[in-house]
């Protein structure tokens, strides 16, 4: 079946734009994670959804950084008055509940460029 | 707070040579460890994971790392790497006493680029 898709796959923007990231998971899957990856750095967690629960947001680096999910499909981040030290590789993963969360299916990301 | 660190940032070997990719984690409690492979222009892929039971853990294409709870290591191995091989390669770890209540968040090392050379 399809896998985690995302959109933009890229995106330049300028300073103090707001832009929208867009996951798609694969279906089923009750559990959507956002990372951060920039350059030449490991992923860095962002924000955890797992069906009706409240959302881990322990990650999110700051109130600029926001992000929802409909039922158990598509997510969107949103970050607002974007700053240049936003510029990285955001990819979306998702995994089903229960015994299988810990197997992550990763999306190909969205690079954000913040000129 | 959990970390993992790569010890190697690249390690370029030559076709059909053996390799290892050395990680280790800072916590002592009880982790599930994970190695990660990205190829290039592609998303990233399980490769393996250790849970409980058996400290050597055999993964796809080859691949097995080794748990080794005393020195907090996780090193992934393969006897004879490929050209098809050169990926960028992750380890992630997570606490495993809070992963089923708080989800499965990975802490993810900054990655080891591995260039395999004909």
């Amino acid at each position: 079946g399809a896998g985690v898709s995302q959109s933009p796959s890229n995106k330049v923007t300028e300073k103090g734009k707001d832009v929208e990231l867009r996951c798609d998971p694969i279906s089923g899957h009750t559990a959507l994670y956002w990372y951060r990856q920039r350059l030449g750095q490991g992923l860095e967690f962002l924000i955890y959804f797992q069906g009706n629960s409240a959302p881990d947001k322990s990650g999110l680096p700051s109130d600029r950084f926001s992000a929802e999910r409909t039922g158990e499909s598509v997510s969107t981040l949103t970050i607002q008055r974007t700053q240049q030290e936003d510029s990285a590789v955001y990819l979306c993963a998702s995994s089903r509940g229960g015994s299988e969360i810990y197997e992550q299916y990763f999306g190909p990301g969205t690079r954000l460029t913040v000129t | 707070a959990q970390s993992v660190t790569q010890l190697d940032s690249q390690v370029p070997v030559f076709e059909e040579a053996p390799v290892e990719l050395r990680c280790n984690y800072s916590s002592s409690v009880s982790v599930y460890l994970f190695w990660y492979v990205q190829y290039p222009n592609q998303g990233l892929q399980l490769l393996l994971k250790y849970l409980s039971g058996s400290t050597l853990v055999k993964g796809i294409n080859g691949f097995e790392a080794e748990f080794n709870k005393s020195q907090t290591s996780f090193h992934l191995r393969k006897p004879s790497v490929h050209i098809s091989d050169t990926a960028e390669y992750f380890c992630a770890v997570s606490d495993s006493l809070l992963f089923y209540n708080q989800g499965g968040k990975l802490i993810f090392g900054q990655g080891t680029e591995l260039s395999v050379k004909p």
